[in-house]
């Protein structure tokens, strides 16, 4: 099974911070990689596939980077509502697995 | 628009099963998978297997494989989950989730279900 190590479990940020979290598979994915929102007491939101590309009616402070083990989720200017877990989920073979989660806080 | 909607939450004794439903709406049910997902109490999310709307077919985790099965209706366009052999670590929302497009290499998660709390207690 591949393995998906996210960094970090948690971070404190401000609004209108710069926000990065990233996420390492045990074996090379090419680009095959999912990003998701997850807030509390609600199903998990798709923000980013294929690494780098923004779902729609996804906002575009969003965005995702990296190929083969090591990618990157940004979020340019932190949002109240962008306060939430993130997960990284490898798309590339069965079985799916998924990062350990980063919750961003409110510093 | 895209929706799908699960069944209500369920409380379960230890070693009884549970079947989750999964209504789908607002696509060709036929043209792309469902993925079960779920979540224990605090902690992380984890995959539990998919079905195709088309055919059938199925794939589990490995840790699952012996007690649970997916299946799809098309006449109603409904997915369901059926774990058997319930423990207290089986307490966790279970989710459901469309496959992102409509070919099978695209294994993201688009879009979920509300989610169905199963309690496993005694």
């Amino acid at each position: 099974d591949i393995q998906m190590t996210q960094s970090p479990s948690s971070v404190s940020a401000s609004v209108g911070d710069r926000v990065t979290i990233s996420c390492r598979a045990s074996h090379g994915l090419g680009t095959s990689l999912a990003w998701y929102q997850q807030k509390p007491g609600k199903a998990p939101n798709l923000l980013i596939f294929g690494a780098s590309n923004l779902q729609s009616g996804v906002p575009s402070r969003f965005s995702g980077s990296g190929s083969g083990t090591d990618f990157t989720l940004t979020i340019s200017s932190l949002q109240p509502e962008d306060f939430a877990t993130y997960y990284c989920q490898q798309t590339n073979t069965f079985p799916l697995t998924f990062g350990g989660g980063s919750r961003v806080e409110i510093k | 628009q895209v929706q799908l909607l699960q069944s209500g939450a369920e409380v379960k004794k230890p070693g009884a099963s549970v079947k989750v439903s999964c209504k789908a709406s607002g696509y060709t049910f036929t043209n792309y998978g469902i993925f079960w997902v779920r979540q224990a109490p605090g902690q992380g999310l984890e995959w539990m297997g998919w079905i195709s709307g088309y055919n059938g077919n199925t794939k589990y985790a490995e840790r699952f494989q012996a007690r649970v099965t997916m299946t799809a209706d098309t006449s109603t366009t409904t997915a369901y989950m059926e774990l058997r052999n319930l423990r207290s670590d089986d307490t966790a929302v279970y989710y459901c989730a469309r496959s992102g497009q409509t070919s099978l290499a695209a294994k993201w998660l688009d879009p979920w279900g509300q989610g169905t709390l199963v309690t496993v207690s005694s």
